[in-house]
Parts: C-alpha cells; structure tokens; sequence
C-alpha cells in the first residue's frame, strides 16, 4: 500500500531564507508527483507536477524534484517570503487508472517578517 | 480556469441529520472526488465517480454514500451525521484519465460541524 511521508511537519524561518520541504513514498509505481498549497481553511492550489519520467520542474522561485527510484521528492523555495506561509502538500498520482492521488500530511511553513 | 464550487463553507448539523454536501465543476471534468481532512491523519479519500451514475469507495467510505446524476454534480451523502464525522471535507475534479499529466483541481471545502 502506497504511504507518503512529509518531513518536517512545521517549520519557522526568517524572511529571505532558501528552504526544502521533503516528501517521501513507498511505491515507486507512480505517474506522477504533485505539490499543492492549502491557505488556511481554504482549499488546494496545484504548485507543480512532476511525471514519472522527469526529475525537476521549476515554477518562479519554487523548484521541485524527483527520484523516483528512491522514493523521494523535495520542494525547494528560494528567497522565501512572508506571503509563502501555508501548507505544503505533496501527493503522487497511483498507477492503475485509478486517478488515485495518495497524499502525505503536510509540511506548514511560516514565514517571519 | 477550472471552477470547482462547493454548496457550503460552513455547516452546523446535530447528531443523527441527514446531511448532503454539493459539489459543482465548470470543466466538463469526467471524474470527481471527495475527501476529508483532519489533523494529522492529512486527507482521506471518501469516495469518487469516473462518470454519471458511476461511483467507487474510497479508503473511508463508511458513514457516507455519494450521488452523480450529473456529469457537474458530486454530493456526499451522510446519512445519519455522528460527531467523530466533524471534518473539512473538500471535493476535486479531474479530466479523465492521461496518466503522467493528470492533477486535480480542488473546491474551497467545507467545514462541517456535528453536534
């Protein structure tokens, strides 16, 4: 059974600080890997996909890889900001033609002015 | 830009109600999700449909049934509502199934309350 984990759970840094955010899964029969942001009380905002076949998508100042064959994926925020405070949410899509995504439990970010 | 809509942000019901949460896509989107979320458990599947009248249990789907007449439409069914069902519970749309591409676009939720 897929699992996927989020390390840290939390984490406090100051404002301009370079960040990773890890997320790890057991089963490497994936299609693809998706980071999302959820606001507080609000819903989830698609960030950046990466597809079983790649290793890194990039969007502005958010950088995201994959390997797969470690079962591993980082979210890496550059010159962090204020308005970057959420949580993160990793997931991976299952094989199977299920649409499954299987979610890990989150990373909440705070970013200090 | 996809459009997923849910009927309520915030819900107040009492032990043993019948409860019916809505969901509504604007993309013509084939498949629909419910999930809940709940502090550090993350979300959890509930149920989800691939088509009208289609529908398939998730990794939680006791306590709750699910109804897609359709195509835009997703409500989650609690039939009687219990206090350990107090949760966020939020709904997703997906186009049909493209492997590697494939991502799904999120309601704002809503934040259910039993009593």
């Amino acid at each position: 059974k897929q699992e996927v984990t989020q390390i840290p759970a939390a984490l406090s840094v100051p404002e301009g600080e370079n960040l990773v955010l890890n997320c790890s899964f057991t089963d490497s029969a994936i299609y693809n890997l998706q980071w999302f942001r959820q606001d507080p009380g609000k819903g989830l905002t698609s960030l950046l996909l990466i597809q079983s076949s790649q290793r890194e998508q990039t969007s502005g100042r958010l950088n995201a890889s994959l390997d797969k064959s470690s079962g591993r994926s980082t979210l890496y925020i550059a010159a962090s900001q204020p308005g970057d405070s959420a949580t993160y949410l990793c997931a991976v899509l299952v094989a199977g033609n299920t649409g499954k995504l299987i979610f890990g439990q989150g990373t909440t970010l705070q970013v200090k002015p | 830009d996809v459009k997923v809509t849910q009927s309520s942000r915030y819900l107040v019901k009492r032990t043993g109600e019948k409860v019916f949460l809505e969901c509504v896509q604007d993309m013509d989107h084939e498949n629909m999700f419910w999930y809940r979320q709940d502090p550090g458990l993350g979300l959890r599947l509930i149920y989800f449909s691939y088509d009208v009248k289609m529908k398939e249990k998730g990794d939680i789907p006791e306590g709750y049934s699910v109804s897609r007449e359709k195509k835009e439409r997703f409500s989650l069914i609690l039939e009687s509502a219990s206090t350990n069902q107090t949760s966020m519970y939020l709904c997703a749309s997906s186009p049909t199934w493209g492997g590697g591409t494939d991502t799904q676009y999120f309601g704002p939720g809503t934040r259910l309350t039993v009593l």
